[in-house]
Order: C-alpha cells, then structure tokens, then sequence
C-alpha cells in the first residue's frame, strides 16, 4: 500500500497567516492527490484535486502544487472559515490511503 | 450535478450484519469505478472497499476483507456494501465515493454503530 505522511498534525495559526501543510507519499503518485477540509460533523470538502486544481467554488485563497512524492496545501491570508481539520488523499490506484489529518486552530 | 445518497446505516450488535446502499445520479454510472471510505469518531479517513465499473473486480481493505462485501447494480446506478461480522470497530460514518475524471466526489455519509 502507498503510505501518505501528513504534517504537522496540529498547526496554530492567526487570521491572515500563510499557512503550508505537506504531504508525503511513499511512492510516486504522480498527480493523483487530493485535498480536504472536514470540519466537525461535515463530510469532507473537496478543495484541490489533481495536486494542483481548485474545485469550483473554492476560494483562491487555496493552492495546491507538487508531483511525485512530495505535495503541499498553501492557505494564504487564513480566514476565520478555515479553522478545520485538513487531509490529503492518493488515488492512484483503487487502494486509496489518506494522510494522517492537519489540524488548524487558533 | 454529481450526487450521492446513503442508507442503511443503523445500530448492530457485534456479530451483526447490515447492507449499505449508495444510490448515485448526475452521471453515468456504469462507466465509473465506486468505493466506500470510513470514518470511526474522531478519527482519520479510511478507505474500506472499492469496484471496477463493470463490477467485475473488486477491492478491500485488509481490516475488512472476509467480512464486507461490495457490489452494484448497473441497472439501477446503485452499489452496495454488505457488512458482516460487525465489531465494535467498525463504528463509523460510511461515505460512499467516486472519481469522474480526476474529480472526486463524496456523499454526505451514513452512521454504522456496533454495540451491545
């Protein structure tokens, strides 16, 4: 299975920070990865796929950028909406496998 | 629009069975692969089982496989997700998932509780 190494687990930020959370996976996935945001009680949010596309809706705010092994979710200017907790998701094959979570609070 | 809607989520005992149904629309549904993606309470995702779009091959996780099942009806653009000897751990929300053309899309989840 392709392990997906989230950091860090926990991220303590203001409003109108930049913020980065990183993803690692253990192989290559070439463009096959996802971003979420979940808050409590909510299905996931979809807000990058293909590494670097923004769902529509998604404010520009959100980035995604990488290849391979090594991706990154940028968060520029945080808004008080963005508390959440974030994940990344590979689905390269059927065997989907999800980064461990970023937690982004104040 | 893409949209997906779970059922048949309820409380169990250990042991118990209980069969998901996730009722897809929006798209064409025999042209695309399926998967179930859990998530326990206060936990992380978790991907359970995926199909092929002809449902001719399917696929689980090692903490399910013997116990669940997956399977769809074409006809009716519906998959299922059949739960067999329930343990505690498999408390969950149970969302039912897609990818159309890199795009994945997530259905708003159904609660699977096993406790005596």
């Amino acid at each position: 299975d392709i392990q997906m190494t989230q950091s860090p687990s926990t991220l303590s930020a203001s409003v109108g920070d930049r913020v980065t959370i990183t993803c690692r996976a253990s192989q290559s996935i070439t463009t096959y990865l996802a971003w979420y945001q979940q808050k409590p009680g909510k299905a996931p949010k979809l807000l990058i796929y293909k590494a670097s596309n923004l769902q529509g809706g998604v404010p520009s705010r959100f980035s995604g950028s990488g290849s391979g092994t090594e991706f990154t979710l940028t968060i520029n200017s945080l808004q008080p909406d963005d508390f959440a907790t974030y994940y990344c998701h590979q689905y390269k094959n059927y065997f989907w496998t999800f980064g461990q979570g970023t937690k982004v609070e104040i | 629009e893409v949209h997906l809607l779970e059922s048949g989520g309820g409380l169990v005992q250990p042991g118990g069975s209980l069969r998901l149904s996730c009722a897809a629309s929006g798209f064409t549904f025999t042209n695309y692969g399926m998967s179930w993606v859990r998530q326990a309470p206060g936990k992380g995702l978790e991907w359970v089982s995926g199909i092929s779009s002809s449902g001719g091959t399917t696929y689980y996780a090692d903490s399910v496989q013997g116990r669940f099942s997956i399977s769809r009806d074409n006809s009716r653009s519906i998959q299922y997700l059949q739960l067999d000897s329930l343990r505690v751990e498999d408390t969950a929300i149970y969302y039912c998932t897609t990818t159309l053309l890199g795009v994945n899309y997530w259905g708003q989840g159904t609660l699977v509780t096993v406790s005596s």
